[in-house]
């Protein structure tokens, strides 16, 4: 059974720092790019970063800004969202999901993890 | 505001059939035969219903349908049941590795 789960989510404050995690088994996790995707409460979906099968292609979309950075340890079965200098409109569900091929090419996603929220406040 | 425009809600009663555009520019629908399509029930995370403009996920019923013409793509829900009631979300890659989607649709089954 196919299964992602994101933890590392919570209250921080603005300006701070926090590391998703998105642990995944059923599938051979080497072998998939891996997406993170957000959705701010109320509001709709919106792509963040994709990364290649090995981590050697990275793609993040232009809100990103160099403040965040996507990464994976195969040997862990783990992809990360490491976000830097949040803000308040970075406060969202953070879904990671597994892409239909090894590169970074955000295209479609299946499955999709339950989610993990951060809220950026003082 | 989402880069591709959907309707904020639809209805039909069951049995019915409902259509849901979502429309986009020559940037992105327009020219990549990558939309997608994803079905979200409250609190719940999005469930692909059609991937690469028709396609559809095994698993995913056969009322489940979709097209694009133009700028526009469509995903049809044939024979209405209350189990697809929720928020519907179209995608669409728009080049330079960038991915948008659409504000959403809540179905709603009268």
């Amino acid at each position: 059974q196919v299964q992602l789960v994101e933890s590392g989510g919570g209250v921080v404050q603005p300006g701070t720092s926090v590391r998703l995690s998105c642990a995944v088994s059923g599938f051979s996790f080497r072998n998939y790019g891996m997406h993170w995707v957000r959705q701010a409460p109320g509001r709709g979906l919106q792509w963040v970063a994709g990364t290649s099968h090995d981590g050697g292609d990275k793609e993040y979309a232009d809100f990103v800004q160099g403040r965040f950075t996507i990464s994976r340890d195969n040997s862990k079965d783990t992809v990360y969202l490491d976000m830097n200098s949040l803000r308040s409109d970075d406060s969202a569900v953070y879904y990671c999901a597994r892409a239909p091929s090894s590169g970074s090419f955000p295209n479609w996603f299946d499955p999709w993890g339950q989610g993990t929220l951060v809220t950026v406040s003082s | 505001q989402s880069a591709l425009t959907q309707p904020p809600s639809a209805s039909g009663s069951p049995g019915q059939s409902v259509t849901i555009s979502c429309t986009g520019t020559s940037n992105d629908i327009g020219v990549y035969n990558f939309v997608s399509w994803y079905q979200q029930h409250p609190g719940k995370a999005p469930k692909l219903m059609i991937y690469e403009v028709t396609k559809r996920p095994s698993g995913v019923p056969d009322r489940f349908s979709a097209s694009k013409s133009g700028n526009t793509a469509s995903l049809t829900v044939s024979g209405l049941q209350a189990e697809d009631e929720g928020d519907y979300y179209c995608s669409s890659y728009a080049g330079r590795s960038n991915l948008v989607f659409g504000g959403g649709t809540k179905l709603t089954v009268l």
